[in-house]
């Protein structure tokens, strides 16, 4: 039963656009969502959370929006720049952040030139 | 600032033997560690939260005999994959959290790949 879920195996956006990756999760118990950027071979690198008590976070290029009734949060990076090509992991946790990490499966974001 | 290391990188052995890999938090203190695993093109998936100076707490269908955690310091905790099978083969990654930071977010290492012959 896949607790956080990316629908989009992958997105290609055009560079100076923005890319809007999606994420849903079932359990309503999470209270922290955490967007990580990954490459191959390599470890999950952090880039932006949001607790359940908010609805927006921005740090520089990229936000995070969370609709809890909708049980849904999107991270919008703009603009988009080559070096945003990776994977991005949606994850989710509950205790406000003390616990283990769910992951969704991912999406792979392309920038095209 | 946040960073944590991981040995080795890589590690191939022979089924039947037992492989341990590290993770340490370089810049601080850890009082709790997450170990993960990730096989081709699947998420990340939990296998336990390890405690400094406690016993690690095991996910569902995470065999604890099979993979011994040892969380001995507030920078090193320890992931040993005891008689090793092919099925094993998956990349592992830690995670570390810096509760003293103030924050919530888990920093991850860069991960091992394990390949059981």
């Amino acid at each position: 039963d896949q607790q956080v879920k990316q629908n989009s195996p992958s997105l290609s956006v055009q560079e100076g656009r923005i890319s809007i990756l999606n994420c849903d999760y079932t359990n309503s118990m999470f209270d922290y969502f955490l967007w990580y950027k990954k490459y191959p071979a390599e470890g999950p690198t952090f880039l932006i959370s949001i607790s359940s008590i908010k609805d927006k976070n921005e740090d520089g290029r990229f936000t995070v929006f969370l609709n809890k009734s909708a049980k849904h949060l999107s991270l919008h990076i703009v603009p988009s720049q080559p070096g945003d090509s990776a994977v991005y992991f949606c994850a989710a946790n509950v205790g406000g952040g003390a616990d283990g990490l769910t992951f969704g499966k991912g999406t792979h974001l392309i920038i095209q030139p | 600032g946040a960073v944590v290391s991981q040995h080795p990188s890589r590690v191939i052995c022979k089924s039947g033997t037992s492989v341990k890999i590290e993770c340490r938090s370089l810049d601080f203190q850890a009082t709790t560690m997450f170990w993960y695993r990730q096989f081709p093109k699947q998420s990340l998936m939990l296998m336990a939260t390890s405690n400094e100076g406690s016993k690690a707490t095991y996910e569902q269908g995470v065999e604890k005999d099979k993979f011994l955690i040892n969380h001995a310091s507030l920078t090193l905790s320890t992931l040993t994959v005891t008689s090793a099978h092919p099925e094993d083969s998956s990349f592992y990654i830690c995670s570390a959290r810096d509760g003293a930071g103030g924050g919530n977010e888990q920093f991850f290492g860069p991960g091992t790949r394990l390949t059981v012959l």
